[in-house]
């Protein structure tokens, strides 16, 4: 079973980059049959899809993050990323990495990390 | 974007009883609607996908109906474990859009 693992700084400052990683573990991220995807949740809310990126390197955004986030994979560490440049404290959520065949589903996630945009 | 809603909002239950939620979406989805439980502070498990499917693991005491805009989860007996937050998604067009959720408690 594909087990999924976020890292990343856990306080950003306001107009600041958040970076965060994912890193999979059974299964190749390289394998061509999921889709890798991150979803956020701010404190007491709903779930917001911000994106996904395919093993190739395309990738889909949610139209309302697209100007500012970036997706990015690296086959050979197993791993894919997430940018998202000039954070508000809007953007302090939960943020969750995760991973779904090819049809849109989503089957696993990551436990998830909590990152908050203050100064 | 397609908009989903849930009713209820939140119910309360007792151990045993059967519980049906509802998941409307603002169009027609077919059947790319998946369902999800979060527990507190915990990550969100995929429970159903293709509006009907139990995802590898999940209990069949889980099931989930319904095509085009109108989708139901029922939980056949509720459980000490089911008490939970339960999301619907849409995954027909991008982006994926959940449900603001249904909060299960104990009556």
């Amino acid at each position: 079973q594909v087990q999924l693992q976020e890292s990343g700084p856990r306080l950003v400052k306001p107009s600041q980059t958040l970076s965060l990683t994912c890193t999979v573990s059974g299964g190749s991220i390289s394998s061509g049959t999921y889709y890798w995807s991150w979803i956020r949740q701010p404190a007491g809310k709903g779930l917001e899809w911000i994106g996904r990126i395919y093993t190739s390197g395309s990738t889909n955004y949610n139209p309302s993050l697209r100007s500012r986030v970036t997706l990015s994979v690296d086959t050979s560490r197993n791993q894919f990323f997430l940018k998202l440049t000039s954070v508000t404290a809007a953007d302090t959520a939960v943020y969750y990495c995760a991973t779904g065949g090819l049809d849109g589903t989503t089957d696993y996630w990551g436990q998830g990390t909590l990152v908050t945009v203050s100064s | 974007d397609i908009q989903m809603t849930q009713s209820p909002s939140s119910l309360s239950a007792s151990v045993g009883d059967r519980v049906t939620i509802t998941c409307r979406a603002s169009q027609g989805i077919t059947n790319y609607l998946a369902w999800f439980q979060q527990k507190p502070g915990k990550a969100p498990r995929s429970l159903i996908y293709a509006a009907s499917r139990l995802h590898s693991g999940v209990p069949s005491k889980f099931s989930g109906s319904g095509s085009g805009t109108d989708f139901t989860l029922i939980i056949s007996s509720l459980q000490p474990e089911d008490f939970a937050t339960y999301y619907c998604q849409q995954y027909y067009n991008y982006p994926p859009t959940f449900g603001p959720g249904t909060k299960v408690d104990i009556k």
